[in-house]
């Protein structure tokens, strides 16, 4: 169990760029969240995935933000033309729970996006 | 709606003095309540979890947690701080048989040597 790993951990990129983040979750866990969180903050739920199913999004998700995860495997969060409103650390949870079960979160170091 | 407070956004302690923070949740039943901490650009580590049972639950790092549901708290303590504790602590509810989690705003904890 090497834990849920992103990459990469820090990004720099100039406003209206496109950057993607990679989840890769710990293996047998079968459920996958995006969050985002900004200084001072707690974590704010972006999206979830049950398996490769994406079963809820957040109003917070605007149409500049996709996520997958092919296979159920890996994750990919991808913001197109980024604005500077966009700079935060997008953190990257995993758990594993049955139907209708709830598990733990397992984070990981989170990716730290900065947008100039 | 459900909420998180965490009352305390800054609290400095001492090195060996106790701690206690606060967590309160507003929720129509009992929720899962967790306690995760998270050092400068790291992600969150999980101390603790109640789920049902004793409402006194131990955890890592020498941390305890009370649930009470009379209070609606989940209050996080340890007897002895050490330096290494210095960092921000977040309370988080889970909505059981859901997916929802919901996050408080964080206490920073400093410790003073």
């Amino acid at each position: 169990d090497t834990g849920v790993s992103q990459d990469p951990r820090h990004k720099i990129t100039k406003r209206g760029q496109n950057v993607t983040f990679r989840c890769d979750p710990i293996s047998e866990h079968n459920r996958l969240y995006w969050y985002r969180q900004t200084l001072g903050q707690g974590p704010e739920f972006l999206t979830y995935f049950q398996n490769e199913a994406q079963l809820e999004k957040s109003r917070l998700l605007s149409d500049r933000f996709s996520a997958e995860r092919p296979k159920g495997s890996f994750s990919t969060l991808e913001i197109q033309r980024t604005e500077q409103g966009d700079s935060a650390m997008y953190l990257c949870a995993s758990s594993f729970s049955l139907a209708g079960g709830t598990g733990e979160l397992f984070f990981g170091e989170g990716s730290r996006l900065t947008v100039l | 709606a459900q909420s998180v407070t965490q009352p305390d956004i800054h609290i400095t302690v001492s090195e060996g003095a106790s701690l206690e923070l606060r967590c309160n949740y507003s929720y129509g039943a009992t929720p899962y309540l967790f306690w995760y901490v998270q050092s400068p650009g790291q992600g969150l580590q999980l101390l603790l979890k109640y789920f049902s049972g004793d409402t006194l639950v131990q955890g890592i790092k020498g941390f305890e947690a009370e649930f009470k549901r009379s209070q609606s708290s989940f209050n996080l303590r340890k007897p002895s701080v050490h330096w290494s504790d210095a960092a921000e602590y977040f309370c988080a509810v889970a909505i059981p048989g859901t997916y929802k989690y919901i996050f408080g705003t964080g206490t920073r904890l400093k410790v003073l040597a």
